[in-house]
């Protein structure tokens, strides 16, 4: 099951903070959020495990409430290079191998304006 | 360490055909994954490899399919291509199966004309 995310777009001032939500149906053990420019790959930001904890990786920061089964990114005072696609990918409980198996969102367009 | 490859880079068939793509992933990652990434369904995944077994398949036809070799890099291959296979076809490898941080190559674009 595709996770939701929202906002679908966002435009931005530099210096403006954004959320980003990534909502799933089904229960989850972890949440993994990633970012792609145009042209580019995928780069990862972070991961967070099932527990509530929240994580942070420079002014870019998320949470994960198990419970109720979803996450949000949040970017503090952005910068132009914050633009771009953000993807959250959700992970399913369950042990061995063959429960791997990464759902990616559709993807949240943010630009950044100066 | 260098990172994930994809080769060719840029692809164009034509219906019918079939096309295979290849992926070397970072040195020691054992698991790959294929993603298929179009405008309107995003990243999409298609299957997963580790230690040259296919550990998990998401839901595309059996026109896809995929394998690994014995130093972990993976080819995947689409028989029969329709147009709608046209996609940014991203390989990710890992260097655990579990909650591991993908490392994602430059993809190969396909264009199916």
């Amino acid at each position: 099951q595709q996770p939701v995310q929202s906002p679908q777009a966002v435009i931005l001032r530099e210096g403006e903070d954004a959320v980003i939500n990534c909502s799933s149906s089904k229960a989850l053990y972890s949440v993994h959020w990633y970012r792609q420019k145009h042209g580019e790959a995928p780069v990862f930001l972070m991961i967070l495990l099932k527990g509530g904890e929240q994580k942070g990786h420079d002014k870019i920061s998320a949470s994960f409430n198990e419970k109720k089964q979803q996450s949000s990114l949040y970017l503090t005072a952005s910068q132009l290079s914050y633009s771009g696609t953000y993807f959250c990918g959700t992970e399913p409980p369950g042990s061995g191998g063959s429960n791997y198996k990464l759902t990616f969102g559709k993807g949240t367009l943010l630009t950044v304006n100066p | 360490k260098a990172g994930v490859t994809q080769t060719p880079r840029y692809l164009i068939k034509t219906r019918g055909q079939q096309v295979t793509l290849s992926c070397s992933p970072i040195s020691g990652h054992r698991s790959v994954s294929w993603y298929q990434q179009t405008p309107g369904q995003g990243l999409q995944f298609l299957f997963e490899y580790f230690s040259e077994t296919q550990r998990n398949k998401g839901n595309f036809p059996g026109r896809f399919s995929g394998r690994q070799f014995s130093n972990s890099r993976s080819e995947m291959n689409v028989s029969t291509l329709e147009l709608g296979d046209s996609a940014l076809y991203l390989c990710a490898s890992s260097l655990v199966v579990r909650s591991g941080t993908q490392y994602f190559g430059p993809g190969t674009r396909l264009l199916v004309l």
